[in-house]
């Protein structure tokens, strides 16, 4: 069965500064999905970004950029220039040939003014 | 225009009652899910549904079941609420097949047994 791990319960950044979270999973299946969610107090859950496995390239969305290390099963966040409003909780989320979709336990992100 | 909609959003209930959430998506998706995230925030998928038909159903009590009268509803009838139901519960949707997207999320439902 697929598993995610996010081993940091709760980071902290200072704004403008850069924060990494990290993320790894185990599968044996070669085509899937990895994403990463946001979710802010309101609840709402938010596509950060998304990665398909078979691309190399890694994805960016604006100050939000992924490090996806297939072989090492790594899916680590990378968020730039931080402000006020990436406090949230961030999960990592699988989604595999079947169309499941499997969670992290979260990190949740703390931002500094 | 709301993508994913979930009714109620709050719902304060006493034990052994029995309730329904609503869902519904107006994305066209072919695919729809149930998740439940406790209070430790951790998210579990209970089941999906694809075309109306049932995919996954994890392990979760028989007092808990989907119904999906069409492909853009599903709803979750709950028999018999327990203290240990409270939780937030999530529809979601999705496209699956060779247009995969990402999962659209409601705005969740805090479900509150006392």
């Amino acid at each position: 069965a697929q598993t995610v791990t996010q081993s940091q319960p709760e980071m902290s950044v200072q704004e403008a500064e850069t924060v990494t979270l990290s993320c790894t999973y185990d599968t044996s299946e070669s085509d899937y999905y990895l994403f990463w969610y946001k979710q802010p107090p309101s609840r709402q859950m938010i596509l950060v970004i998304r990665q398909e496995a078979y691309k190399q390239q890694n994805a960016t969305e604006n100050r939000f950029s992924v490090n996806f290390q297939k072989a090492a099963k790594s899916f680590s966040l990378k968020i730039s220039d931080s402000q006020l409003g990436d406090a949230a909780m961030y999960f990592c989320a699988y989604r595999s040939d079947t169309d499941k979709l499997i969670f992290g336990t979260g990190t949740r992100l703390q931002v500094f003014p | 225009d709301t993508a994913v909609s979930q009714t109620p959003k709050y719902l304060v209930t006493q034990m052994g009652n029995d309730k329904s959430i609503k869902c519904e998506q107006n994305l066209g998706h072919d695919t729809m899910y149930w998740y439940k995230q406790d209070s430790k925030k951790f998210l579990k998928i209970m089941f999906s549904y694809n075309n109306k038909e049932l995919i996954i159903n994890e392990t979760v009590p028989n007092r808990f079941s989907p119904k999906s009268p069409d492909k853009a509803h599903l709803n979750l009838h709950i028999n018999s609420l327990e203290l240990g139901d409270s939780a937030v519960y999530f529809c979601a949707s999705s496209q699956t097949g060779w247009r995969k997207t990402e999962a659209f999320f409601g705005q969740g439902t805090r479900l509150t047994v006392v």
